[in-house]
This record gives structure tokens, C-alpha cells and sequence, in this order.
């Protein structure tokens, strides 16, 4: 198992410009989400999502989508990029756990900054 | 809103000392815990888990975790630290509603 990819691993941006995160997993984990590490700071969820075709928003959300039309693939789109989105992003996956979420599962990363 | 507190920001301690970290959350109905480390240039992974059961969990590396309801803790421990435990640290909470809440984190340091 490739367990959780994220692509690209390095991303540079120009204020305004869009793009799409990837992210794909396959050990068919029903809950995946995203988060951005920053220091000081933890990780703060974005949005998560409990299934295919259902999604819902984090802890900052603002300036982000995702949509997740399979199990397997959760993309963030940054809709127009601002100098505070510089961050790492990471996606995570995992199976659900009694009343909440288990062992989440990272994927490596992806380093953004925009100018 | 639910939120995860961590003590420490930066931890230095020489080889063979005896770790402690401490988590606090913030929530009082069902919660999953977790401890999460990250090591230098690396994803995050986990170090240990708690659901249910014994409040006392063991996990990778030889660390352990302890669950106290009443104090709403789950504090990190090790006995003896080595130089490659050398990485940020993060407690997690899941609760309900499907959402996962990090601490800050801890960046430890461990001296040779």
C-alpha cells in the first residue's frame, strides 16, 4: 500500500493565483481531511470529509474547497492564494472509531508559499 | 469550542532523563486521544492512542500515556530518552463531531 500521497511536495504561488492540492489514499478509509501546520501553531484542520460526497468545514476554512466524488481522492483548491496560506498542508486519512475518528494516517506534505 | 492545551513549547533534556509532556482538552463527554510525533523532515505519526479501557497506554518507542478523566489530562511520559527522540510532539483529541483538535506541539531536544 502507497498509504497517503499528497502531490505536489513544493508548490509557489503568486497572490491570486488558484491551484489544486492532491491527495489520495488507498487503504479505503472512509474519513479523510486536511489540515495546514504552522508554527507555533499545531495543526488546524480545514475541512474533512466522512465519505464520499459529503464534506464539512473546520477550523479555517475560509479561501478553501474540497469536494470528494470517490473514497480515494480528497483535492483542496486554494480559489484565489493570499500571502497567509504560506504554510505546509497536509492530508490525512483514517478509519472511524466508536463515537469519533481513529488513527489518522499522513500523508508527506506539501511546502506552499505565496508571494 | 473544543481545544487542546499543551505546557510546553520547547523541552531540552539530556540523554537517559525522564520525559514528561503534558496535554490537557477540553471537552468532558467521549473523546479519543492521541500523541502524535513528528521527527525532523517527516510526515506525522503516531505514537500512541487512547479509546477506552486502561487509562495507562503503552505505545512505539517505549513511551506511555496516562488518561485522567477528573484532571481532563493525558500526559506523554518516558523514562529514558534517547537522541533520536529528538522531534515535535502533539496531543490530539477527537471528539464526536468528527473533528480532530491538535495542541500546539512541543519541540523536545534531546542533548547527547
Amino acid at each position: 500500500n502507497a498509504g497517503v500521497t499528497q502531490t505536489p511536495k513544493f508548490q509557489v504561488l503568486k497572490t491570486g493565483q488558484s491551484m489544486t492540492l492532491q491527495c489520495a489514499q488507498d487503504m479505503n478509509h472512509e474519513y479523510m481531511s486536511w489540515y495546514r501546520q504552522d508554527p507555533g501553531m499545531g495543526l488546524r484542520l480545514i475541512h474533512y470529509s466522512v465519505g464520499a460526497g459529503i464534506t464539512d468545514q473546520g477550523e479555517v476554512p475560509n479561501g478553501y474547497n474540497v469536494s470528494r466524488s470517490t473514497t480515494e481522492d480528497f483535492p483542496l483548491r486554494l480559489l484565489s492564494a493570499a500571502p497567509s496560506q504560506t504554510s505546509v498542508y497536509f492530508c490525512a486519512s483514517s478509519y472511524s472509531a466508536g463515537s469519533g475518528i481513529g488513527e489518522q494516517f499522513f500523508g508527506p506534505g506539501t511546502r506552499l508559499t505565496v508571494l | 469550542a473544543q481545544s487542546v492545551s499543551q505546557h510546553n513549547h520547547h523541552v531540552i533534556l539530556s540523554e537517559a532523563a525522564s520525559l514528561e509532556l503534558g496535554c490537557n482538552y477540553s471537552y468532558g463527554g467521549t473523546v479519543n486521544l492521541f500523541w502524535y510525533v513528528q521527527y525532523p523532515g517527516q510526515h506525522l505519526q503516531l505514537l500512541l492512542k487512547y479509546f477506552s479501557g486502561d487509562p495507562l497506554v503503552k505505545g512505539i518507542k517505549g513511551f506511555e500515556a496516562e488518561f485522567i478523566k477528573s484532571k481532563f489530562s493525558f500526559n506523554l511520559r518516558k523514562p529514558s530518552v534517547q537522541w533520536s527522540d529528538t522531534a515535535e510532539y502533539f496531543c490530539a483529541a477527537a471528539y464526536n463531531d468528527y473533528k480532530l483538535s491538535f495542541g500546539a506541539g512541543t519541540t523536545v531536544t534531546v542533548r547527547a
